[in-house]
Order: C-alpha cells, then structure tokens, then sequence
C-alpha cells in the first residue's frame, strides 16, 4: 500500500525564516498530494495541494511542487510566523478501483514559530 | 469554517461500552470518511460511506461500523471499547468518492477509561 514519509518533528525556527518541510511518498501510480495543517485543538484544514506531476500548490504563501521524479512534495514558505504554529501533514490519496482507500498519513510535523 | 460538523465534541466511555459519533457532512457532499488520529500521530483511515453505502475500509476491526443517511450524514460506532481506542476521530466530507479533497471536521475526542 501506499506509504507517506514526513521529516521528524519538532521543527523550530525563528519568525521570518525560511521553511522546508520535507515529504516522500510511495505509490504505483499516480496519487494526489495534499498539505493539511492541524492547530491545537482542532481538525485538520486543507493547506494546497496537486493532482499531477509538476503541479505548484500555493495557499497563505506556501507553496508545494509534485516532483514525480524523486516522489517528494516538500512544503516551503518564504518568511514564517508565530501564526504558522501547528502540525503539518503531507497524505495522498490513490483510488485503488476496489473501493475508496482514504487518505494516507504519515506522522505529521509539528512546527514552532518563536518570535 | 469547512461546515462539516461533529458531535459530541468529547466524550468518556469504559472500556466494553459501546459509542456512537455524529457527522454531519458539508452541504452538497454525499461521501463521509472516518479517521482514527491517536495522540501524537497521523490520523488512519477508517472507511468511506458513499451513497449510504461502506465503499472502502480500512485496517480496522468489525467492531467498527457506520452508518450514512439520505441527507448523508454519517454515524460511526464502535463497540466492545477497548483502552487503545482512546483517540481523536475526525469525519472528512467530499463530493463524490472520486473527489479527493476531503473538508474535516474538528473531530470528537474520546477517551476510554
């Protein structure tokens, strides 16, 4: 089955850095890739994402390419904030044609913002 | 807001009883997933129910079952509750099974004592 593989967490930065947050996934075939972000206390909210190789998602000035060729998704922003707090999730979703499968997720990062 | 609402938004049950958690789905969407998201981890797959009907199961024991409605709200149920069971369940809303942008909720929170 499919598998999703985020960077271990935490990750701390400073307001105004720069972000990467590093995902890879597994698939046969061509999945969806999504970046959700869960705030304490809540459900989870679709960040952005892309449906086919070379796909830019951007959303609140995050931006995500599907790089087809080494299967990653990596999330960045150019200039982060204390706002940016929460855990951040990379699932895809591939339709196996027997039935739906869901998304899959990996553990998700947790991101801290200090100001 | 994604107006997919849950209720309860906690709830503590023993271990053997068995529980029921509401969704309600956004307006428009006639599919419902469920997710099992324990402290600390990602949330799992569950099962789909489209059209009132389960359409996809993940690795979960029959002990999980649902139930989707005409208006297309969705029941989950869980019987027999075990410690392990103890975690955040999210119900995510789409347009069609296809449709793969799923819109959560903010989940129910429960706790097996």
């Amino acid at each position: 089955g499919n598998s999703v593989t985020q960077m271990e967490g935490p990750v701390t930065l400073s307001e105004e850095a720069f972000l990467t947050i590093n995902c890879t996934y597994t698939a046969t075939g061509y999945p969806s890739l999504f970046w959700y972000v869960q705030y304490p206390g809540e459900g989870l909210q679709l960040l952005l994402k892309a449906t086919k190789a070379d796909d830019k998602g951007s959303n609140k000035g995050f931006e995500a390419t599907y790089r087809k060729e080494t299967t990653s998704f990596h999330l960045e922003k150019g200039s982060v904030q204390v706002s940016d707090s929460a855990v951040y999730f990379c699932p895809d979703f591939e339709y196996s044609g027997g039935g739906a499968d869901g998304l899959t997720f990996g553990k998700g990062t947790h991101l801290i913002i200090q100001p | 807001e994604t107006g997919v609402t849950q209720s309860p938004t906690h709830l503590i049950k023993t271990r053997g009883q068995q529980v029921t958690l509401r969704c309600s789905s956004q307006s428009g969407h006639n599919t419902v997933s469920w997710y099992q998201q324990a402290l600390g981890q990602g949330p799992q797959f569950i099962f789909q129910y489209y059209r009132e009907e389960e359409n996809g199961r993940g690795n979960f024991p029959p002990r999980f079952s649902g139930l989707q409605f005409p208006n297309y709200s969705s029941e989950l149920n869980v019987n027999a509750l075990e410690l392990d069971d103890s975690a955040l369940y999210l119900c995510a809303s789409s347009l069609g099974s296809f449709e793969n942008i799923q819109y959560f909720g903010a989940g129910t929170r429960l706790s097996v004592l």
